[in-house]
């Protein structure tokens, strides 16, 4: 069972367009991070999100923590060629013993034509 | 720049052959993960050490063993390579005593099998 999953899988979309990702679970998360990976190349870390409701903005990109904490959206604003990439959500769980396990959604996989 | 370093970038090895890959860092991190990913889909967590503790993920295959000698090198052996084994495998690090378990990740090493 996936604990985390990512909507859409693929999307394609013309230069200039908005878009959303989501990003939903069952469970509670101490906080969700946000990567983006180019092909060939390992995820680089965009955002933590990590209070219920909290809103982060990275330039055209646009990150929300659900109120529950239990899901979070990307919004990106006038997509650009360089934007396409695997875009991966990972929320954090806190397990016993205090060990955090990190948990990777399903992924989606924009492309942006020029 | 502190770094998460993986050798080589690619690498071919034979159907039964052991291999072995290589990660590095300077971020004086001291979690250290091991993920496989493949086409697109999202890293697959293989192991992690917490320090010197090793954790193994419960449906990793007994093929699949690591080695972290000190905080700064990790290493993944493939002890009998099958086809099924073919992907891209990720090192990633993250700091425990932060708020988060923010990800780190190296450039990845792409293994083929042939």
């Amino acid at each position: 069972t996936q604990l985390l999953e990512q909507s859409p899988q693929f999307l394609s979309i013309q230069e200039g367009e908005n878009l959303t990702v989501y990003c939903n679970s069952s469970s509670v998360f101490s906080s969700l991070q946000w990567y983006r990976q180019e092909p060939g190349e390992g995820p680089v870390l965009l955002v933590t999100v990590v209070t219920g409701g909290e809103v982060k903005k990275l330039k055209r990109l646009t990150f929300q923590f659900g109120d529950a904490r239990k899901d979070s959206s990307l919004h990106i604003t006038a997509a650009q060629p360089g934007d396409t990439g695997l875009y991966l959500c990972a929320g954090e769980l806190r397990v016993s013993g205090g060990y955090q396990k990190v948990t990777f959604g399903t992924g989606t996989k924009l492309q942006v034509i020029p | 720049d502190a770094m998460v370093i993986q050798n080589p970038r690619y690498q071919v090895t034979q159907f039964g052959k052991p291999v072995t890959l290589s990660c590095s860092q300077t971020l004086n991190h001291n979690v250290m993960y091991w993920y496989q990913q493949k086409s697109s889909q999202a890293p697959k967590l293989l192991f992690h050490y917490y320090d010197k503790d090793f954790n193994n993920e419960a449906d990793t295959p007994d093929n699949f063993q690591s080695r972290r000698p000190n905080t700064s090198f990790c290493f993944l052996d493939i002890r009998s390579p099958g086809l099924g084994d073919a992907a891209m495998y990720l090192c990633a690090t993250s700091r425990e005593g932060g708020f988060t378990y923010e990800q780190y990740f190296g450039p990845g090493t792409r293994l083929t099998v042939t």
